[in-house]
């Protein structure tokens, strides 16, 4: 079974708008950390955000939030204001239990801002 | 600055040769990792360190191997074991997490491109 899954292979959004990217996951363990990470077409993959499944707040980075959602296994990630600059692949991904950092990445979400 | 350096950046290679990707960083990171991405997929993990001279199989590790001499550093040697080697290769780099507060990023490094001729 899929660990993560993403949706949405593609979606297009006018600049300025916010637009919401999907992401569930499966985990039986009660200590797991989500992330998002943004690959650019040059091919390197810059964190965006983590969400701790302990942390009761949901995170929050500059124009990024994440939308956590315990009970559905969700953590949906949130760009406001969207920016011509934000066009690229951008993966979720997740941690089980601690120690390495052992991620899990999703399938990933092609989004392409038009001016 | 610190941060993660891979070569090369591009790799050609014939079919029955092994060839090695470097992988060296100076983030002080106790673990580092490889990962392969194929054409509009996500990242698979292929091994990881979390201290020198000790690894560990990922989910496809076979045709692959590594050595961790160095703290700084992690290569990666692809042989001709490796059915389908043509693929992006991205290694990265974090802290080992302690306790429930959890948030050790993975630093990436920009990436190593090979293609089998």
């Amino acid at each position: 079974a899929q660990k993560i899954t993403q949706t949405q292979p593609g979606m297009f959004v006018q600049e300025k708008e916010a637009v919401t990217l999907d992401c569930t996951y499966d985990t039986s363990d009660q200590s797991y950390g989500l992330f998002w990470y943004k690959q650019p077409s040059s091919g390197e993959m810059i964190f965006l955000i983590y969400q701790g499944s302990y942390d009761e707040q949901n995170a929050t980075e500059g124009r990024y939030s994440l939308n956590f959602q315990k009970a559905r296994k969700s953590a949906n990630l949130v760009i406001s204001a969207s920016q011509l600059g934000d066009s690229a692949m951008y993966f979720c991904a997740m941690r089980e239990g601690w120690g390495a950092q052992k991620l899990v990445f999703g399938q990933g979400t092609r989004l392409t801002i038009n001016p | 600055d610190g941060g993660i350096t891979q070569s090369p950046k591009y790799l050609f290679r014939k079919e029955g040769q092994n060839v090695t990707l470097s992988c060296e960083q100076n983030l002080n990171h106790d673990a580092m990792y490889w990962y392969r991405q194929d054409p509009g997929q996500g990242l698979r993990l292929i091994y990881y360190s979390q201290i020198v001279n000790d690894f560990q199989k990922g989910d496809i590790a076979e045709g692959y191997s590594v050595s961790r001499e160095k703290k700084e550093s992690f290569p990666l040697t692809v042989t001709s074991a490796q059915k389908n080697p043509t693929a992006f290769y991205l290694c990265a780099s974090s802290r080992v997490t302690s306790g429930r507060s959890g948030a050790n990023v993975l630093t990436f490094g920009a990436g190593s491109r090979l293609t089998v001729l």
